[in-house]
């Protein structure tokens, strides 16, 4: 069964890089033809999606956080990232990883969240 | 700001049927596939919809989708009290704008 788990820090500072981890279990994150994605909720917000990665590294990103986002695959570890820099209050927010049913954009199987909070 | 407009709040009485719309434009909606999903209190979200009107294994039939132009819609018949959640739209926009887009969000409670 795939199981998929946000993990890193809870509390970023202001203009410093927020990082986290989706470990994923149950399911090779190099088979099938799956973009693995990262999605956002801000506090009583609504969902923002941040972008997806193929493991062959293929990316895409929303366009607005372009420049800042940076998201990797790490196929041995079986693992994908996030990276967003310069970081503000705005990105406050519950960060999730997905992956989709199929394809890229129909996010069937969620982790369960972690909340990054940016603060001084 | 999305660009995916919902009613912000719905409500039901128990065995009712409520409907949900999401208004888009020719650049999202109108030229991309619809998927809809729940959100139940302090949860991830869950698929609901995907590709207009298809359910993933799981979902019962009480839900549907519906796609005409550049709007959608989710139907939930025989309205349970476990349905009482946060309901989202979502389909890619196309260029310019390039991006995954969700809609704003309808809240559903059973009354």
């Amino acid at each position: 069964q795939l199981q998929l788990q946000e993990s890193g820090p809870g509390l970023v500072k202001p203009s410093e890089t927020l990082s986290l981890t989706c470990i994923v279990s149950g399911d090779s994150i190099s088979s099938g033809s799956y973009y693995w994605a990262w999605i956002r909720q801000p506090p009583g917000k609504g969902l923002e999606w941040i972008g997806n990665i193929h493991y062959t590294g293929s990316t895409y990103y929303k366009p607005s956080l372009r420049g800042r986002v940076t998201i990797s695959v790490d196929t041995s570890k079986n693992q994908f990232s996030l990276k967003l820099n310069s970081v503000t209050a705005a990105d406050t927010a519950t960060y999730y990883c997905a992956r989709p049913l199929r394809g890229w954009l129909q996010f069937s199987s969620w982790g369960q969240g972690t909340m990054v909070t940016v603060s001084s | 700001q999305s660009v995916l407009t919902q009613p912000p709040s719905a409500s039901g009485t128990p065995g009712q049927r409520v409907t949900i719309s999401c208004s888009g434009s020719s650049s999202n909606i109108g030229s991309n596939t619809v998927n809809w999903y729940q959100q139940l209190p302090g949860t991830a979200p869950k698929l609901l919809i995907y590709s207009n009107d298809q359910r993933p294994s799981g979902v019962p039939d009480r839900f549907s989708g519906s796609k005409s132009g550049t709007s959608a819609s989710l139907a939930i018949s025989g309205l349970q009290s476990e349905d009482e959640a946060d309901y989202y739209c979502a389909s890619w926009d196309d260029s310019p704008n390039d991006l995954y887009v969700f809609g704003t969000g309808t809240k559903v409670t059973v009354l």
